[in-house]
């Protein structure tokens, strides 16, 4: 059975960055799309981003870029989302989640699987 | 990038009842490749629909999705105790894969 296992809970100065992992087990990997979607207190759900492993492609969302970077290491099943520059704004639960089959399967849709989430919490 | 807005914001009803949630598209969503999530209070988002129509593994057949172009919805067709959530819909045919704002569906 395929989970996602997140790295756990973070408290983060403003200015400072935050690094959460995704990691796979029970199966492959690399051929399917990861998406970081984010979620502050009371809020709704937020897309961040995503990367192909295999490939090695990422892209985010506008209101991201250069504040986000979304790596893989197909070596240990883990994806990583990086956000820099936090603020009190950046406080939100952070989750990964796995589209339903290969990158190339154009009838594959995302949010197939999900991690437990990461709360980060950004305060002076 | 699309804009999903969800109504109503909040919905009451009764178990037993039957619910009906709209998710409207800024612009057409390619392929209906457009999903529906609920969402329980410190869980993560559970898919239901995706490409519009069609019932994720083991959701029950009382949720059903439809439409096309830039206006979708959900129904549930008889309501649950449990089917009391938040719930969302996402685009996931063009970057980003935007989602709508949720629309609350709470016992009456």
């Amino acid at each position: 059975q395929v989970q996602l296992v997140q790295s756990g809970a973070e408290v983060k100065k403003p200015g400072s960055s935050v690094k959460v992992s995704c990691k796979a087990s029970g199966g492959t990997f690399s051929s399917y799309t990861i998406s970081w979607v984010r979620q502050a207190p009371g809020q709704g759900l937020e897309w961040m981003g995503r990367i192909i492993p295999i490939l090695g492609i990422a892209n985010y969302a506008q209101k991201f870029q250069g504040r986000v970077t979304i790596t893989a290491d197909k070596s240990t099943s883990t994806a990583y989302m990086e956000l820099s520059s936090l603020r009190s704004e950046d406080t939100a639960v952070y989750y990964c989640a796995r589209d339903s089959s290969h990158y190339y399967d154009s009838s594959g849709y995302p949010g197939h699987l999900w991690g437990q989430g990461t709360m980060v919490t950004v305060s002076s | 990038e699309i804009v999903l807005t969800q109504s109503p914001g909040t919905l009451s009803l009764s178990p037993g009842e039957r619910a009906t949630l709209s998710c409207r598209a800024s612009q057409s969503v390619s392929s209906s490749y457009l999903a529906w999530y609920q969402q329980k209070p410190g869980q993560a988002p559970r898919l239901l629909i995706y490409g519009a129509s069609s019932r994720a593994t083991g959701i029950p057949d009382r949720f059903s999705g439809s439409g096309s172009g830039t206006d979708f919805t959900l129904t549930i067709s008889r309501l649950e105790p449990e089917d009391f959530a938040v719930y969302y819909c996402q685009q996931y045919g063009s970057s980003p894969n935007t989602f709508g704002q949720g629309t609350r569906l709470e016992i009456k």
